[in-house]
């Protein structure tokens, strides 16, 4: 089956800094990549996603770049912000596991002001 | 997002119990997820369904089971509940059948198993 890994596990950077967390995923059939925050105590909700026939997608200060011959994606930050201070996990999804999502661990990010 | 719902949000439970937990949509999804999240491991998938007749486990149903009573609602049930199966477990829907697409989350419950 699919595997996710996610890197770094927990990074902190100062505000107004930019922030990349790195995922790589094992399954060539993985087609579609969402990015989810979950703040704490609250349920993950989606920032960003990105489909293999993608290679970048923006959003205002959040960007996500796609690789698939080296099977990685990025999440990027941009002038950060202390409400940006939450858990990040990266996900992975195939038809073959009827689109469900495969998780990275998760990388807890926190701005300090 | 309110129009996911589970219950309860939090059980506190001995080992060898019976429990159920539910999860309730107003969103039309015919897809629902159930995940279990523990620190520092993320959410693992414990069984999904496509619809009221599609089933299907995923990376860790052992000791896990499921009913898709209806379009809206799918129940997780711990036939035997044992101390490791404490951790915070979420519903999610999702609506293309077609290709994969933004899951929306329950709250969660939080369960733990004494």
């Amino acid at each position: 089956g699919e595997n996710v890994e996610q890197h770094p596990s927990t990074l902190s950077v100062q505000e107004g800094d930019s922030a990349v967390i790195k995922c790589t995923y094992s399954d060539s059939a993985s087609n579609y990549f969402p990015w989810y925050k979950q703040e704490l105590g609250k349920r993950p909700q989606l920032i960003i996603d990105i489909r293999s026939n993608v290679g970048e997608k923006k959003d205002q200060r959040i960007a996500v770049t796609l690789n698939k011959t080296a099977k990685h994606f990025s999440l990027h930050i941009t002038e950060t912000q202390p409400e940006d201070s939450a858990v990040y996990f990266c996900a992975a999804s195939s038809s073959n596991s009827g689109y469900a999502l495969n998780f990275g661990k998760g990388t807890s990010l926190l701005v300090t002001p | 997002d309110a129009d996911v719902t589970q219950t309860p949000r939090n059980r506190i439970t001995k080992t060898g119990k019976r429990i159920m937990l539910e999860c309730s949509q107003t969103k039309g999804h015919d897809r629902m997820y159930w995940y279990r999240q523990d620190p520092g491991l993320g959410l693992r998938l414990i069984y999904y369904s496509f619809d009221v007749k599609d089933i299907n486990k995923g990376e860790i149903s052992d000791g896990y089971s499921v009913s898709r009573q209806a379009q809206a609602k799918f129940s997780l049930s711990l036939e035997s509940a044992i101390p490791n199966q404490t951790a915070l477990y979420f519903c999610a829907t999702s609506d293309r059948a077609d290709r994969a697409d933004e899951q929306f989350f329950g709250p969660g419950t939080r369960l733990t198993v004494l």
